[in-house]
């Protein structure tokens, strides 16, 4: 059974850095055929991609937030971490993580259940 | 990148069926897309994924009234016997290559 879950603080306050963990089971972050993202979606509106990770290492970011975010993993823990650096209100959302696979292209399949982040003084 | 576009809203009567539009941009008519249900409150649930010939592949679970098709650039998905619980945003989404990420706007789907 495949499940990914989101961990990290509730709240932030503006100009700190956002740390949030993605845990993985029932698959390997070192599947060359799958990998996970992150997906964040601000209150009433879309979703909108961050960043993701494949089983080499590979890492591609959000262009309109590049500077701004880091994406790593850990295979042994089955854990995928994303960094956001100087958040700010607009960065209030809902964030989650997701497993993208290949066949015949990537997409997405199964996602975690999401962790609002609110971001205030 | 492509760009996908969806409308914004439909609407359709319990035990109808309802056919959504996901249309991608010029260049990219060969892309295949994932459509997504976000029910209320709830995470996004991968519904399947949808090739530019039509073939369809659908998660665990995704009941058989769901369906997808596909015309030129444009990706639909098929509801059937409409029921309460179908009431949702309804995302899809494609990838650059395997680069960035692209998601439509989402067609919030009213279930009258």
């Amino acid at each position: 059974q495949v499940t990914l879950k989101e961990s990290g603080p509730v709240l932030v306050k503006p100009t700190e850095t956002l740390t949030l963990t993605c845990t993985v089971s029932g698959f390997s972050l070192s599947n060359a055929r799958m990998g996970v993202s992150w997906i964040r979606q601000p209150p009433g509106k879309a979703l909108e991609w961050l960043a993701h990770i494949f089983s080499n290492d590979e890492k591609s970011y959000s262009t309109s937030l590049k500077s701004r975010l880091t994406i790593s993993k850990d295979t042994s823990k089955s854990q995928v971490v994303l960094t956001m650096t100087n958040m700010d209100p607009v960065d209030t959302a809902t964030y989650y993580c997701a497993r993208h696979r290949l066949s015949s292209g990537w997409y997405f399949d199964y996602w975690g259940q999401g962790t609002l982040v609110t971001v205030s003084s | 990148q492509p760009v996908l576009t969806q409308s914004s809203s439909a609407s359709a009567s319990l035990g109808s069926s309802v056919k959504l539009t996901c249309t991608l941009s010029s260049g990219h008519s060969s892309y295949i897309i994932a459509w997504h249900q976000q029910q209320p409150g709830k995470a996004p649930r991968y519904l399947m994924k949808l090739e530019g010939s039509g073939s369809y592949n659908k998660g665990s679970g995704v009941p058989d009234r769901f369906s997808g098709s596909s015309s030129g650039a444009d990706r639909y998905l098929t509801i059937s016997n409409l029921q309460s619980e179908d009431e949702a945003d309804y995302y899809c989404e494609t990838w650059d290559s395997n680069t960035r990420v692209v998601f439509g706007g989402g067609t919030k789907l009213t279930v009258l």
